[in-house]
């Protein structure tokens, strides 16, 4: 199947740094990435809509100027953190539909746990 | 928004019995997916419903997508302990996809 590369798998950094996290399709491409948040036990919240070439699609109440947001290839798509604070540690998760044979599945990368010190 | 609820929000059970969770969504869905976390993990897809009462079948598990398309099921026969981990339900709702709360399965040996 699919296979999506989501790296670092796990970052540690001081508040107020930023933090790039990467999500790449491996052997499909992908017009569309979506990013998630995910804390401790609970569901996974959509937080925007990477379109390649152009600009994002946040969900509501998610910050833009905060999570950055970039796809600038049918392979790549990347998460900026900016001035990372404590209550941004959370795990994220990164996944693309690959339409292949005409099921629209979600492949998900493996995940980011962030933790702000 | 787009809500998509789950029930229950955890569940135990012995070994060798069965487990339902259900999803409900507050708009119609143009289909829905299952998904499988394990605790660590990431989540991996199950299955794809797509038509009004749809049913599929894989091994022990049994979806099904109600006539509303709003809501849907998984049902777990004879539970194993590889069942562990948390099912999510996610539903297309224009070109997005909105996952349920997630139900957390623990099975006790």
């Amino acid at each position: 199947g699919a296979v999506v590369s989501q790296h670092p798998s796990w970052v540690i950094c001081k508040s107020g740094t930023s933090v790039k996290i990467e999500c790449r399709s491996l052997d499909f491409q992908a017009t569309t990435m979506f990013w998630y948040r995910q804390f401790p036990k609970q569901s996974l919240m959509l937080m925007a809509t990477s379109n390649e070439g152009s600009k994002a699609t946040y969900e509501q109440g998610v910050e833009k100027d905060k999570f950055l947001i970039n796809h600038a290839s049918l392979t790549l798509s990347t998460l900026t953190v900016t001035s990372a604070h404590p209550e941004d540690s959370s795990f994220y998760i990164c996944s693309a539909p690959d339409a292949g044979g005409g099921n629209e599945k979600l492949f998900f990368g493996s995940g980011t746990q962030l933790s702000v010190l | 928004g787009q809500q998509v609820m789950q029930i229950p929000q955890y569940q135990h059970v012995q070994e060798g019995e069965d487990f339902t969770t259900y999803c409900n969504s507050s708009t119609t869905l143009s289909n829905i997916q299952w998904y499988k976390q394990r605790p660590g993990g990431h989540p991996v897809f199950l299955i794809q419903l797509v038509k009004s009462g749809e049913v599929k079948k894989q091994k022990r598990l049994t979806f099904q997508f109600g006539e509303a398309k709003k809501n849907s099921s998984l049902h777990i026969t004879a539970t194993q302990t590889t069942d562990v981990g948390t099912y999510f339900c996610a539903g297309l709702g224009g070109n997005q996809f909105y996952f349920g709360t997630g139900t957390s399965l623990t099975v006790i040996p």
